[in-house]
C-alpha cells in the first residue's frame, strides 16, 4: 500500500543552521514525490516536485529509491521558512491520487 | 489569476445535522479535488472530478457524504447526517491537466473548518 511517513511532527532550528525535514515513502514502482508548504494564515501550496529537480527558496530534495526517502533540505534556515511542510506521493499505481504525510511543523528560531 | 474559492470558511453544526460546502476552482482547470484534513493529519483525498465526471471516490464515505460538479465548474460537498468525527478542514483544490501526474500542480483553496458538536 502507498504510504508517506514524516517522522517528526515538530522541528526547531536556529536561523542560519541547516535544516532537514524527513520523508519516507512506501510505493511499488517509480513514485512522483512532492513537498507542499503552508505558511501561517496562507493556503497549502506546492514547494517543489522531484521530477523538476529544482531548488525553490533554497530548498532541495533528492529522491533516494534505495532508502525510499525524499528528505527536504536547506543549508541555511531563515525565519520566513517557519511553516508546516507536507510530503506527498502520487503515481500511476495510485491512479494519480495524492497521498500526504502527516506534516512537520518547522520553527526557525531567530 | 483568481485562486480557488471556498465557502463558508467556518461552520459549526450539531451531530446529525446536514452541511454543504461550495468550491469554485480556477477558471479553465479540468480537475477538482476535495480533501478532508483532520487535526494533526495530512490531507486525505475524498473525491476527484475530471470535468464533471468522477475519477476517484474510493475514500468518500458514501453513506453520508456526497459531491457533485455540475457543468464541470463549481462543486459542492455535502454531509448528511454529520458525525462528531467529521470535524475537520475540508480543502478544495484544482489543477489544469485532466490526466494529473508529476507535472500537474494542485492549487488549494483556503478550506472550510467544520466543527460538529
Amino acid at each position: 500500500a502507498q504510504r508517506v511517513t514524516q517522522p517528526e511532527k515538530l522541528l526547531s532550528v536556529f536561523k542560519g543552521a541547516p535544516v532537514e525535514l524527513k520523508c519516507n515513502y512506501s510505493y511499488s514502482g517509480s513514485p512522483e514525490l512532492f513537498w507542499y508548504v503552508q505558511y501561517s494564515r496562507q493556503r497549502l501550496q506546492l514547494l517543489l516536485r522531484h521530477i523538476s529537480r529544482e531548488s525553490i527558496k533554497g530548498f532541495t530534495a533528492d529522491l533516494n529509491k534505495g532508502e525510499t526517502s525524499f528528505h527536504l533540505k536547506k543549508p541555511f534556515a531563515q525565519e520566513e521558512d517557519s511553516a508546516m511542510y507536507y510530503c506527498a506521493l502520487s503515481g500511476p499505481n495510485t491512479g494519480n491520487q495524492f497521498y500526504f504525510g502527516t506534516g512537520t511543523s518547522l520553527t526557525v528560531i531567530p | 489569476e483568481a485562486g480557488v474559492a471556498q465557502s463558508p470558511r467556518y461552520k459549526i453544526i450539531e451531530k446529525r445535522q446536514s452541511v454543504a460546502f461550495w468550491c469554485n476552482p480556477i477558471s479553465g482547470h479540468a480537475t477538482l479535488y476535495w480533501y478532508q484534513q483532520i487535526l494533526g493529519q495530512g490531507p486525505k483525498l475524498l473525491i476527484q472530478f475530471q470535468n464533471n465526471g468522477v475519477v476517484d471516490d474510493s475514500q468518500l464515505p458514501k453513506d453520508r457524504f456526497s459531491a457533485e460538479r455540475l457543468k464541470g465548474v463549481d462543486s459542492t460537498l455535502k454531509i448528511q447526517p454529520a458525525k462528531l468525527e467529521d470535524s475537520a478542514v475540508y480543502l478544495c483544490a484544482s489543477s489544469f491537466h485532466s490526466s494529473g501526474g508529476a507535472l500537474d500542480t494542485q492549487y488549494f483553496g483556503p478550506g472550510t473548518r467544520l466543527t460538529v458538536l
